[in-house]
């Protein structure tokens, strides 16, 4: 089992549209949890940032983590044809120097005018 | 706020040459920088990790003789190619962590570099 599943789509959605993405993951060290959107031939952004199980919420974008199911999901809503791009979910766990971070597979997101 | 460049975006070279990849971070100070590598339609692959002043430490399979980096600045990490191959044809991404403010696993990414081989 990979410590960091996600659906790689792709996923088309319709202008207006709420957007759920979500990951699973393994390794319960994991506390820090991160989604980054990347469009295509550009590096990674950060969109939300999250520590340990809650929600938090960003303009349109709202992410949740469910450290009981291992569970994260990033929602996105009145979708605009601007957020077709690459979603990234990663985590991190406490503690070392370096803090390296486990990333998702990426799901492919659409959203049609 | 915190800005990562990469010199230079884009690079086209003849195998058996090495190549020089710049990561800067332009307004934070970066005590750690990662390299990784993304192939089409693929998740980010870290390469290493480099901390400034200190040796790289690589990734399980990666070659430490084939991708030299040096972290010789807060600011500026270097990754390269030594005598690339097609196969090395690949998007290079760097991340940086601020040494100041960095949130635990917070990295912010550069805009890539994409090497190709001929």
């Amino acid at each position: 089992q990979k410590e960091v599943e996600q659906d790689p789509g792709p996923l088309s959605v319709p202008e207006g549209a709420i957007v759920s993405l979500n990951c699973t993951y393994s390794n319960s060290a994991f506390q820090y949890f991160m989604w980054y959107r990347q469009y295509s031939r550009k590096g990674p952004e950060l969109l939300m940032y999250t520590y340990s199980s809650g929600n938090k919420e960003d303009g349109r974008f709202t992410a949740q983590v469910d450290k009981s199911s291992k569970y994260i999901s990033l929602f996105i809503r009145d979708s605009q044809p601007s957020d077709s791009a690459t979603y990234l979910c990663a985590m991190s766990s406490s503690g070392g120097s370096n803090y390296k971070l486990t990333f998702g597979k990426g799901t492919l997101l659409t959203v049609n005018p | 706020g915190a800005v990562v460049s990469q010199h230079p975006s884009r690079v086209i070279c003849k195998s058996g040459t090495s190549v020089k990849i710049e990561c800067r971070s332009l307004d934070f100070q970066a005590t750690t920088m990662f390299w990784y590598r993304q192939f089409p339609k693929k998740s980010l692959m870290l390469m290493a990790t480099s901390n400034e002043g200190s040796k790289a430490t690589y990734e399980q399979g990666v070659e430490k003789d084939k991708f030299l980096i040096n972290h010789a600045s807060l600011t500026l990490s270097t990754l390269t190619v030594t005598s690339a191959h097609p196969e090395d044809s690949s998007f290079y991404i760097c991340s940086a962590r601020d040494r100041v403010s960095g949130r635990t696993g917070e990295q912010f990414f550069g805009p890539g570099t994409r090497l190709t081989v001929l």
